[in-house]
């Protein structure tokens, strides 16, 4: 599958602080999807990104996807607790249809 | 809602053993998927199913098959599990790609320990 890059690993942040991940792609992509997993649970999906430069928003959560389409990002404006848990960007490129999914960044809000 | 089932959330097995994870999806959808998930590596694509008795291998299938022999069933088969299989093992389903999403819905996991 495609070599996908998503950093950092990890991240802690206090209670309000702000939290981004990235995802970064060598090939241009043709969608992204990031998911959400808490902890003990199962991915779940959160939003899908097509179009070059995308934004959107839900809530306190921001995605963007680069204009050239090689990279992607989500960022939390003042985290809460219940944003704990690890954060999943899965592109698909070329002709495939089946996402490749990040290694995931892992969310840590110490109150 | 779409509901995927997993047929056990835990798992122990022997060296050796032929192991069953069945997963039941009651979404009529086309796609089915087997990962596995190690910590620090994220989800793995181990075979994918786009319809019943077609399947296709994925990033690392080796040592597993599968079966769909029905629409809303996915069985990952491992034929002589060995201690390297120890892992979580979460099914997928999603609509095809011509269906404008194609996000993934997960089941719950089943945590596999092969000793």
């Amino acid at each position: 599958g495609q070599q996908v890059m998503q950093i950092p690993q990890y991240q802690h942040v206090q209670e309000g602080e702000d939290f981004t991940t990235y995802c970064n792609s060598s090939t241009t992509l043709s969608n992204i999807q990031w998911y959400k997993q808490r902890p003990g649970g199962h991915p779940v999906f959160l939003i899908q990104l097509v179009k070059s430069g995308e934004v959107k928003k839900q809530k306190r959560l921001t995605f963007q996807f680069g204009e050239a389409k090689k990279n992607s990002s989500l960022h939390i404006t003042a985290t809460q607790t219940t944003d704990v848990g690890t954060y999943f960007c899965a592109p698909t490129s070329g002709g495939s249809y089946i996402p490749t999914f990040g290694r995931g960044t892992s969310l840590i809000v110490h109150p | 809602d779409v509901k995927v089932t997993q047929s056990s959330r835990y798992l122990v097995k022997r060296t050796g053993e032929k192991v069953f994870l069945e997963c039941v999806q009651d979404m009529d959808h086309e796609n089915m998927f087997w990962y596995r998930q190690d910590p620090g590596l994220g989800l793995r694509l181990i075979y994918f199913s786009y319809d019943v008795k077609m399947k296709e291998k994925g990033d690392i299938p080796e040592g597993y098959s599968v079966s769909r022999e029905k629409k809303e069933r996915f069985s990952l088969i491992l034929e002589s599990a060995s201690t390297n299989q120890t892992s979580m093992y979460l099914c997928a389903s999603s609509l095809p790609l011509t269906a404008g999403t194609n996000e993934q819905f997960f089941g719950p996991g089943t945590r596999l320990t092969v000793l």
